[in-house]
């Protein structure tokens, strides 16, 4: 498959470490936005979401936190792995019926 | 479950020919997307579906694409007198409501290269 990511920004951490990755969006009304990892050759994979009700969402091992004022949006991975090596994007919903991707980040786990 | 299915995986084919790409959706999903990523950058929205008609082409790039799914399940998207410009990887998704409100869940895509 395709891969992804060749001209991405990127953030090397060492396996264990805990991982930031961040994504400024566009619109101040979206209320909707997702993080999705995408390994190469593959399809963008569902991580977490969240609602603009909310500054922060927890799942297991990650944790997305929103800040509308700045129209920020981050995603927290703790004791970062190898197999979180990936391509990460944002999404918002910030037009009609579609999700709006952002750029993506590569994140990159040193053993 | 079964996922998101796309196929062909890879697609090469010569300028000035007609493609087509074939989307199976999750069962039971009303709201299928296209979209369609270029290297090195975030999927772009194509065309959704609600049930069997197109919701909303805005994102369809020219007259050239069209997509169909003609009984509210699988999706074609076709791809008439191709270009080198549409190289892309094309995404398909499903989701169980549609709108902009809830994931979607993508196939692995079919890779399209037009030489």
């Amino acid at each position: 498959g395709e891969s992804v990511g060749l001209h991405l920004p990127t953030l090397s951490v060492q396996e264990g470490d805990n991982s930031i990755i961040n994504c400024a969006y566009s619109n101040s009304a979206s209320d909707y936005f997702i993080w999705y990892k995408q390994e190469s050759g593959k399809g963008p994979q569902f991580i977490i979401d969240i609602r603009s009700n909310m500054d922060k969402r927890q799942g297991q091992r990650v944790t997305v936190l929103l800040n509308k004022t700045v129209k920020h949006l981050s995603l927290q991975i703790a004791a970062t792995q190898p197999g979180d090596s990936a391509v990460y994007f944002c999404a918002e919903n910030n037009a009609g019926n579609m999700l709006t991707f952002g750029g993506g980040t590569r994140l990159m786990v040193k053993p | 479950g079964a996922g998101v299915s796309q196929t062909p995986s890879n697609k090469v084919t010569e300028k000035g020919k007609y493609v087509e790409l074939r989307c199976d959706p999750i069962s039971g999903h009303t709201a299928l997307y296209w979209y369609r990523q270029s290297l090195g950058q975030g999927p772009e929205f194509l065309i959704y579906f609600q049930g069997t008609g197109a919701a909303d082409d805005s994102g369809l790039p020219n007259d050239r694409f069209f997509a169909v799914r003609p009984e509210g399940s699988v999706s074609t998207l076709k791809i008439q007198r191709t270009e080198r410009g549409d190289s892309a990887v094309y995404l398909c998704a499903s989701s169980p409501l549609g709108g902009s409100n809830s994931p979607l869940h993508f196939g692995n895509g079919t890779r399209l290269t037009v030489t």
